[in-house]
């Protein structure tokens, strides 16, 4: 089985400050990696993914995160938060053994909200 | 179209009836997902296609539930004698390859049953 954590509902963070959104995830093997962003009536939008390699990945509109093996964790970040980030982000997991199936298990969701 | 494309994008639902769920996805992706998305949770998967091929139904919730590919394009997800608790919003989203590639999802179908 897999499983995705996002201990905040919400975070709040100032414009221009540094942003972290935190993810934890459990599976039996190895993991590939994926934060989605959703904004209001809209579809999910992929920002970036682990699949190997360098822990830190670099994605769209300038986020980042950070794949810790040893803490089984996936927290997303931006150095310079902005008011138009403000959505709702999602983690989520998929094995990468195969015939593991495709399918992406998803966290429950942390609603980012940035103030001027 | 240059995304994957849902209709309707809204559907009201008398409890009982059947509905049908329709997902274009992007040109010439291998694989199909559906999700389901009930209010203030992250989608919880449905089941999966390679081509036609339906490999993993495992979120089907129940037997009135039912998804089919026929050509390997178009998808039909549908609900039969809709219930309260299946009113939430149907994700649909594919992927050029299986494995490591992310999925492009659509923007849903918000299913109301009343």
């Amino acid at each position: 089985a897999q499983s995705v954590a996002q201990p905040e509902d919400q975070v709040n963070v100032a414009e221009g400050n540094p942003l972290t959104v935190k993810c934890t995830y459990s599976v039996s093997g190895n993991p590939y990696l994926f934060w989605y962003v959703q904004y209001p009536n809209r579809g999910l939008q992929f920002l970036l993914k682990y699949i190997t390699g360098d822990n830190l990945v670099k994605g769209s509109y300038g986020f980042e995160a950070e794949f810790n093996k040893s803490q089984t964790s996936f927290h997303l970040k931006k150095p310079s938060a902005l008011v138009s980030d403000s959505a709702l982000y999602f983690c989520a997991v998929r094995l990468t053994r195969t015939g593991g199936g495709n399918k992406l298990t998803f966290g429950t969701g942390t609603q980012l909200k940035v103030e001027l | 179209g240059a995304g994957v494309s849902q209709s309707p994008r809204y559907k009201v639902a008398k409890r009982g009836q059947d509905v049908a769920l329709r997902c274009d996805p992007i040109s010439g992706h291998v694989s199909l997902f559906w999700y389901q998305q009930a209010l203030g949770q992250g989608p919880e998967f449905l089941t999966y296609f390679q081509n036609e091929a339906q490999l993993d139904k495992s979120g089907l919730p129940s037997d009135r539930f039912f998804a089919e590919r026929p050509e390997g394009s178009v998808s039909t997800l549908k609900i039969q004698r809709t219930q309260q608790e299946d009113s939430a919003v149907y994700l649909c989203a594919s992927s050029p390859g299986t494995g490591n590639t992310e999925a492009f999802f659509g923007q849903g179908t918000r299913l109301t049953v009343v």
